[in-house]
Protein backbone atom coordinates (compact mmCIF):
# COMPACT_ATOMS: atom_id res chain seq x y z
CA UNK A 1 0.00 0.00 0.00
CA UNK A 2 1.07 3.64 -0.59
CA UNK A 3 1.14 6.35 1.93
CA UNK A 4 2.42 9.76 2.04
CA UNK A 5 2.96 12.09 5.59
CA UNK A 6 2.96 15.27 6.23
CA UNK A 7 4.02 15.54 9.61
CA UNK A 8 3.41 19.16 10.18
CA UNK A 9 0.11 20.30 10.71
CA UNK A 10 1.29 23.81 10.54
CA UNK A 11 4.05 25.40 9.42
CA UNK A 12 4.65 29.18 10.68
CA UNK A 13 7.32 31.35 9.10
CA UNK A 14 8.58 35.29 8.94
CA UNK A 15 8.44 36.73 5.57
CA UNK A 16 11.74 36.99 3.90
CA UNK A 17 13.10 33.90 5.38
CA UNK A 18 13.22 29.91 4.10
CA UNK A 19 10.57 27.97 4.30
CA UNK A 20 10.35 24.25 4.58
CA UNK A 21 7.40 21.97 4.31
CA UNK A 22 8.13 18.05 4.69
CA UNK A 23 6.59 15.20 3.33
CA UNK A 24 7.98 11.01 2.96
CA UNK A 25 6.27 8.49 1.21
CA UNK A 26 5.78 4.60 0.93
CA UNK A 27 5.40 3.18 -2.47
CA UNK A 28 6.40 -0.23 -4.18
CA UNK A 29 8.13 0.70 -7.66
CA UNK A 30 9.16 4.10 -8.65
CA UNK A 31 7.53 7.48 -7.27
CA UNK A 32 5.96 10.40 -9.00
CA UNK A 33 5.90 12.79 -6.72
CA UNK A 34 3.89 15.82 -6.92
CA UNK A 35 3.33 19.29 -4.77
CA UNK A 36 0.05 21.62 -4.73
CA UNK A 37 -1.12 23.67 -3.49
CA UNK A 38 -5.00 24.93 -2.07
CA UNK A 39 -6.12 28.40 -1.13
CA UNK A 40 -9.16 28.78 0.32
CA UNK A 41 -12.76 27.88 -1.21
CA UNK A 42 -10.58 26.63 -4.17
CA UNK A 43 -9.33 23.36 -6.03
CA UNK A 44 -5.62 22.66 -6.00
CA UNK A 45 -3.07 24.17 -8.43
CA UNK A 46 0.12 21.89 -9.49
CA UNK A 47 3.67 23.27 -7.62
CA UNK A 48 5.89 20.85 -9.01
CA UNK A 49 6.81 16.99 -9.57
CA UNK A 50 9.57 14.77 -9.80
CA UNK A 51 9.62 12.06 -12.41
CA UNK A 52 13.23 11.03 -12.24
CA UNK A 53 16.75 12.46 -12.99
CA UNK A 54 18.19 15.61 -11.00
CA UNK A 55 17.25 15.31 -7.46
CA UNK A 56 16.38 18.83 -7.10
CA UNK A 57 13.43 20.25 -8.92
CA UNK A 58 12.31 23.83 -9.40
CA UNK A 59 8.64 24.94 -9.73
CA UNK A 60 5.74 27.32 -9.81
CA UNK A 61 6.21 30.55 -7.71
CA UNK A 62 10.11 29.98 -6.82
CA UNK A 63 9.35 26.86 -4.87
CA UNK A 64 11.64 23.53 -5.46
CA UNK A 65 11.74 20.16 -3.99
CA UNK A 66 14.39 18.11 -2.92
CA UNK A 67 13.89 14.12 -3.63
CA UNK A 68 15.73 12.32 -1.36
CA UNK A 69 15.45 8.20 -2.45
CA UNK A 70 17.28 6.89 0.77
CA UNK A 71 15.22 9.03 3.47
CA UNK A 72 12.33 8.33 1.09
CA UNK A 73 11.37 12.79 1.29
CA UNK A 74 10.22 14.63 -1.01
CA UNK A 75 10.36 18.30 1.13
CA UNK A 76 9.62 21.82 -0.45
CA UNK A 77 11.17 24.58 -0.41
CA UNK A 78 11.22 28.35 -1.13
CA UNK A 79 14.36 30.16 -0.26
CA UNK A 80 12.44 33.53 0.82
CA UNK A 81 8.68 33.30 1.74
CA UNK A 82 6.02 35.64 0.75
CA UNK A 83 2.59 36.73 2.61
CA UNK A 84 1.16 35.77 -0.59
CA UNK A 85 2.19 31.71 0.31
CA UNK A 86 0.23 31.01 2.55
CA UNK A 87 -1.63 28.45 1.77
CA UNK A 88 -2.45 24.82 2.58
CA UNK A 89 -0.23 22.45 0.48
CA UNK A 90 -0.25 18.91 -0.46
CA UNK A 91 1.99 16.15 -1.06
CA UNK A 92 0.86 13.38 -3.21
CA UNK A 93 2.51 10.11 -4.95
CA UNK A 94 0.99 8.48 -7.85
CA UNK A 95 2.04 5.26 -8.61
CA UNK A 96 0.96 2.16 -10.51
CA UNK A 97 -0.47 -0.94 -8.36
CA UNK A 98 -1.80 -3.85 -9.45
CA UNK A 99 -1.55 -2.32 -13.04
CA UNK A 100 -3.52 0.36 -11.84
CA UNK A 101 -2.28 3.91 -11.47
CA UNK A 102 -3.47 5.32 -7.61
CA UNK A 103 -2.90 8.60 -6.32
CA UNK A 104 -2.22 9.49 -2.72
CA UNK A 105 -2.76 12.57 -0.76
CA UNK A 106 -0.66 13.41 2.52
CA UNK A 107 -3.03 15.44 4.67
CA UNK A 108 -1.77 19.08 4.28
CA UNK A 109 0.20 21.22 5.66
CA UNK A 110 -0.94 24.83 6.20
CA UNK A 111 1.79 27.37 5.74
CA UNK A 112 1.32 30.65 7.49
CA UNK A 113 4.26 33.80 6.53
CA UNK A 114 4.17 36.57 9.21
CA UNK A 115 4.27 39.54 7.68
CA UNK B 1 -7.47 26.87 -23.42
CA UNK B 2 -9.83 26.56 -21.14
CA UNK B 3 -9.69 25.09 -17.42
CA UNK B 4 -11.53 22.29 -15.41
CA UNK B 5 -15.26 22.86 -14.46
CA UNK B 6 -17.22 21.55 -12.38
CA UNK B 7 -21.25 21.71 -11.81
CA UNK B 8 -22.95 21.68 -9.45
CA UNK B 9 -21.14 24.40 -7.09
CA UNK B 10 -23.00 23.44 -4.08
CA UNK B 11 -25.72 20.67 -3.54
CA UNK B 12 -27.88 19.75 -0.45
CA UNK B 13 -29.48 16.28 -0.50
CA UNK B 14 -30.96 13.90 2.19
CA UNK B 15 -29.59 10.58 3.48
CA UNK B 16 -30.44 7.54 1.05
CA UNK B 17 -30.45 9.92 -1.90
CA UNK B 18 -28.46 9.57 -5.32
CA UNK B 19 -26.50 12.35 -6.55
CA UNK B 20 -24.16 13.54 -10.28
CA UNK B 21 -21.89 15.60 -10.31
CA UNK B 22 -20.43 16.41 -13.69
CA UNK B 23 -17.22 17.75 -14.53
CA UNK B 24 -15.73 19.13 -17.80
CA UNK B 25 -11.47 18.20 -18.55
CA UNK B 26 -9.73 21.15 -19.89
CA UNK B 27 -8.78 20.98 -23.68
CA UNK B 28 -6.75 18.57 -24.87
CA UNK B 29 -6.62 16.31 -21.61
CA UNK B 30 -7.84 12.46 -21.91
CA UNK B 31 -7.99 11.21 -18.10
CA UNK B 32 -10.16 12.24 -15.78
CA UNK B 33 -10.05 11.44 -11.53
CA UNK B 34 -12.26 12.48 -8.94
CA UNK B 35 -11.31 13.01 -4.70
CA UNK B 36 -13.24 13.97 -1.71
CA UNK B 37 -12.15 16.00 0.21
CA UNK B 38 -13.78 15.89 4.10
CA UNK B 39 -13.40 19.22 5.75
CA UNK B 40 -9.54 19.58 7.25
CA UNK B 41 -8.59 16.39 5.01
CA UNK B 42 -6.41 16.29 2.01
CA UNK B 43 -8.06 14.38 -1.24
CA UNK B 44 -8.63 10.94 -1.60
CA UNK B 45 -8.85 9.50 -4.97
CA UNK B 46 -12.40 8.16 -5.35
CA UNK B 47 -11.63 6.66 -9.30
CA UNK B 48 -9.63 7.63 -12.18
CA UNK B 49 -10.82 7.09 -15.93
CA UNK B 50 -9.22 6.71 -19.22
CA UNK B 51 -10.64 6.68 -22.85
CA UNK B 52 -14.34 5.91 -20.93
CA UNK B 53 -13.05 3.31 -18.20
CA UNK B 54 -12.49 3.03 -15.60
CA UNK B 55 -8.41 2.21 -14.60
CA UNK B 56 -7.98 3.20 -11.37
CA UNK B 57 -9.76 2.95 -7.99
CA UNK B 58 -9.18 3.91 -4.53
CA UNK B 59 -11.22 2.52 -1.29
CA UNK B 60 -14.72 3.54 -1.63
CA UNK B 61 -17.08 1.28 -1.80
CA UNK B 62 -19.44 0.45 -5.42
CA UNK B 63 -22.24 2.64 -4.65
CA UNK B 64 -19.65 5.79 -5.96
CA UNK B 65 -19.72 5.21 -9.96
CA UNK B 66 -18.32 7.34 -12.75
CA UNK B 67 -18.44 8.11 -16.82
CA UNK B 68 -16.73 9.69 -18.79
CA UNK B 69 -17.57 10.37 -22.25
CA UNK B 70 -16.26 10.64 -25.30
CA UNK B 71 -15.21 14.37 -25.03
CA UNK B 72 -14.07 13.32 -21.70
CA UNK B 73 -16.10 15.12 -19.75
CA UNK B 74 -17.25 13.04 -16.95
CA UNK B 75 -19.57 12.22 -13.81
CA UNK B 76 -19.85 11.21 -10.76
CA UNK B 77 -22.59 9.50 -9.50
CA UNK B 78 -22.84 8.67 -5.41
CA UNK B 79 -26.42 6.32 -4.41
CA UNK B 80 -27.60 5.65 -1.09
CA UNK B 81 -26.10 8.96 0.10
CA UNK B 82 -24.81 8.95 3.41
CA UNK B 83 -24.56 11.86 5.91
CA UNK B 84 -20.43 11.10 5.66
CA UNK B 85 -20.72 11.48 2.19
CA UNK B 86 -20.32 15.70 2.79
CA UNK B 87 -17.39 16.33 1.45
CA UNK B 88 -16.06 18.99 -1.43
CA UNK B 89 -15.54 16.62 -4.48
CA UNK B 90 -13.25 17.45 -7.01
CA UNK B 91 -12.37 17.05 -10.26
CA UNK B 92 -8.85 16.98 -11.61
CA UNK B 93 -8.34 16.17 -15.33
CA UNK B 94 -4.58 15.35 -16.98
CA UNK B 95 -2.94 13.65 -20.41
CA UNK B 96 -2.50 10.16 -19.62
CA UNK B 97 0.43 8.60 -17.54
CA UNK B 98 1.45 8.62 -14.03
CA UNK B 99 3.77 11.36 -14.47
CA UNK B 100 1.32 13.66 -15.21
CA UNK B 101 0.33 16.51 -13.26
CA UNK B 102 -3.38 16.65 -12.77
CA UNK B 103 -5.35 20.04 -12.88
CA UNK B 104 -8.43 20.76 -10.41
CA UNK B 105 -11.14 21.81 -10.53
CA UNK B 106 -12.66 24.03 -7.63
CA UNK B 107 -14.51 21.35 -6.71
CA UNK B 108 -18.69 20.74 -5.81
CA UNK B 109 -19.39 21.32 -1.86
CA UNK B 110 -22.32 18.14 -1.01
CA UNK B 111 -24.19 18.62 1.97
CA UNK B 112 -25.96 15.33 3.26
CA UNK B 113 -28.57 16.01 5.79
Amino acid sequence: AQSVAQPEDQVNVAEGNPLTVKCTYSVSGNPYLFWYVQYPNRGLQFLLKYITGDNLVKGSYGFEAEFNKSQTSFHLKKPSALVSDSALYFCAVRALSGGYQKVTFGTGTKLQVIP
Amino acid sequence: ETGVTQSPTHLIKTRGQQVTLRCSSQSGHNTVSWYQQALGQGPQFIFQYYREEENGRGNFPPRFSGLQFPNYSSELNVNALELDDSALYLCASSLTGAYTEQFFGPGTRLTVL
